[in-house]
């Protein structure tokens, strides 16, 4: 079975500074590894993906992650917060050979100025 | 652009009442997934459709039933919406197989199930 823990149901930042969003997975097999965001009322847009490639990935609106294997972790950062962040993030698992995907809670990230 | 839309955004019923959600998608993809997401929580997969081959979850209630009458479109039918059943209903494809690049999953912008 797998499983997605984050870390923090809310995090706040300041305008301009890091964002650490935390992810944890669980997997008997190597897995991939997916974040999402949300936004009000919207469905989810997938911001970047590992699957088995690099370890650290680039994906839209500045936002990056690393997988470490010996950590068991997907963290999600970007250097500089911007107002436009402000929505929900969802790490998920899938393994290969299997479509499906296990979200995690979700973690809201607030951005003040 | 190729896109996954789903109507309505967003729609009332009332208790007991049947209804039935719609998502259309042009990517042509072998999958397509309904997700329920309830206030503050991650989406949960009710069902999903490889082709024609019908999967759904152990715990979806029974209240919940999906057509899949061509690739195109998958929809959800709710016999007998209780209050419990207000909520978001993402409907998401993928191009399926789990392969590598395959995973990925595209969703709509969800409709919005209030029960009165």
């Amino acid at each position: 079975a797998q499983s997605v823990t984050q870390l923090g149901s809310h995090v706040s930042v300041s305008e301009g500074a890091l964002v650490l969003l935390r992810c944890n997975y669980s997997s008997s097999v190597p897995p991939y590894l997916f974040w999402y965001v949300q936004y009000p009322n919207q469905g989810l847009q997938l911001l970047l993906k590992y699957t088995s490639a690099a370890t650290l990935v680039k994906g839209i609106n500045g936002f990056e992650a690393e997988f470490k294997k010996s950590e068991t972790s997907f963290h999600l950062t970007k250097p500089s917060a911007h107002m436009s962040d402000a929505a929900e993030y969802f790490c998920a698992v899938s393994r290969p050979g299997y479509s499906t995907l296990t979200f995690g809670k979700g973690t809201m990230l607030l951005v003040s100025p | 652009d190729a896109m996954v839309i789903q109507n309505p955004r967003y729609q009332v019923t009332q208790f007991g009442k049947p209804v039935t959600l719609s998502c259309s998608q042009t990517l042509n993809h072998n999958v397509m997934y309904w997700y329920q997401q309830k206030s503050s929580q991650a989406p949960k997969l009710l069902f999903h459709y490889y082709d024609k081959d019908f999967n759904n979850e152990a715990d979806t209630p029974d209240n919940f039933q999906s057509r899949r009458p061509n690739t195109s479109f998958c929809f959800l039918d709710i016999r007998s919406p209780g209050l419990g059943d207000a909520a978001m209903y993402l409907c998401a494809t993928s191009r399926g197989g789990g392969r590598e690049g395959y995973n990925e999953q595209f969703f709509g912008p969800g409709t919005r199930l209030t029960v009165l």
